[in-house]
C-alpha cells in the first residue's frame, strides 16, 4: 500500500495563474483533508470531505475549491494564486473520521507563489 | 485563548534525559487526544492517543488532565532519533464537524536531542 500520495512534490506558480493539487489514498478511507501548514501557525484546515461527492469548509477556506469525485482522490484547486497561498499542503485521511480515529498524512506538496 | 497552546521549544537534551512537553486546550468538550511527531520537512504521524487514563508505550507516557485542561508527553531515555517537533492534537467536539475526524492542531515543540 502506497498510503496517502501527492502530487506534485512542489511548484512555483507565479500570482494569478491556477492549479491544481492531487490526493489519492488506497486504504479505501471514507474521510480526507486539506491542510495548510505555514511557519508559527501550525496546521490549519482547508476543506475536508466525509466521503465520495461530499466536501465542507474548514478553517481557511477561502481562495481554494475541492472535489471529491472518486472515494480514493480529493483535489484541492486555487483558480487565482496569492503569494498569501506560499505554504505546504498536506493531505490527510482516516478511515471513518470517529473520535479515536488517525489520520493518515501525504508527504506534502510545497507551494511557492511569486 | 487559542485552541490548542504549546511551547514551542525548542528543547535542547542531552541523550539518556528525561524530556516532559505539556500542552493546553481551550473546549472542555473535547473528546480526544493525541501526539503526532513531525520530522523536519516530513508529514506529521501519530505517535500516540492520550486515554484519560494515561497510557504508556515504550519510552513514552502520555497523561491528560480534563480538570486543567492539559495533556503530557514524557520522554525517558531520550535517543537522538526523538529529535523533532511534537505536535498537541485535539478533536474539538462541535468543531467543523464535531466528531467527523476534524482535529486542531497546536504548533508544535521543537525537541532536540544532543549526543
Amino acid at each position: 500500500n502506497a498510503g496517502v500520495t501527492q502530487t506534485p512534490k512542489f511548484r512555483v506558480l507565479k500570482t494569478g495563474q491556477s492549479m491544481t493539487l492531487l490526493c489519492a489514498q488506497d486504504m479505501n478511507h471514507e474521510y480526507m483533508y486539506w491542510y495548510r501548514q505555514d511557519p508559527g501557525m501550525g496546521l490549519r484546515l482547508i476543506h475536508y470531505s466525509v466521503g465520495e461527492g461530499t466536501t465542507a469548509k474548514g478553517e481557511v477556506p477561502d481562495g481554494y475549491n475541492v472535489s471529491r469525485l472518486k472515494k480514493q482522490n480529493f483535489l484541492l484547486g486555487l483558480e487565482s494564486a496569492a503569494p498569501s497561498q506560499t505554504s505546504v499542503y498536506f493531505c490527510a485521511s482516516s478511515a471513518l473520521g470517529s473520535l479515536q480515529e488517525t489520520q493518515y498524512f501525504g508527504p506534502g506538496t510545497r507551494l511557492l507563489v511569486l | 485563548r487559542k485552541e490548542v497552546e504549546q511551547d514551542p521549544g525548542p528543547f535542547n537534551v542531552p541523550e539518556g534525559a528525561t524530556v516532559a512537553f505539556n500542552c493546553t486546550y481551550s473546549n472542555s468538550a473535547s473528546q480526544s487526544f493525541f501526539w503526532y511527531r513531525q520530522d523536519c520537512r516530513k508529514e506529521p504521524k501519530l505517535l500516540m492517543s492520550v486515554y484519560s487514563s494515561g497510557n504508556e508505550d515504550g519510552r513514552f507516557t502520555a497523561q491528560l488532565n480534563r480538570a486543567s485542561q492539559y495533556i503530557s508527553l514524557l520522554i525517558r531515555d531520550s535517543k537522538l532519533s526523538d529529535s523533532a517537533t511534537y505536535l498537541c492534537v485535539v478533536n474539538p467536539q462541535g468543531g467543523y464537524g464535531g466528531s467527523q475526524g476534524n482535529l486542531i492542531f497546536g504548533k508544535g515543540t521543537k525537541l532536540s536531542v544532543k549526543p
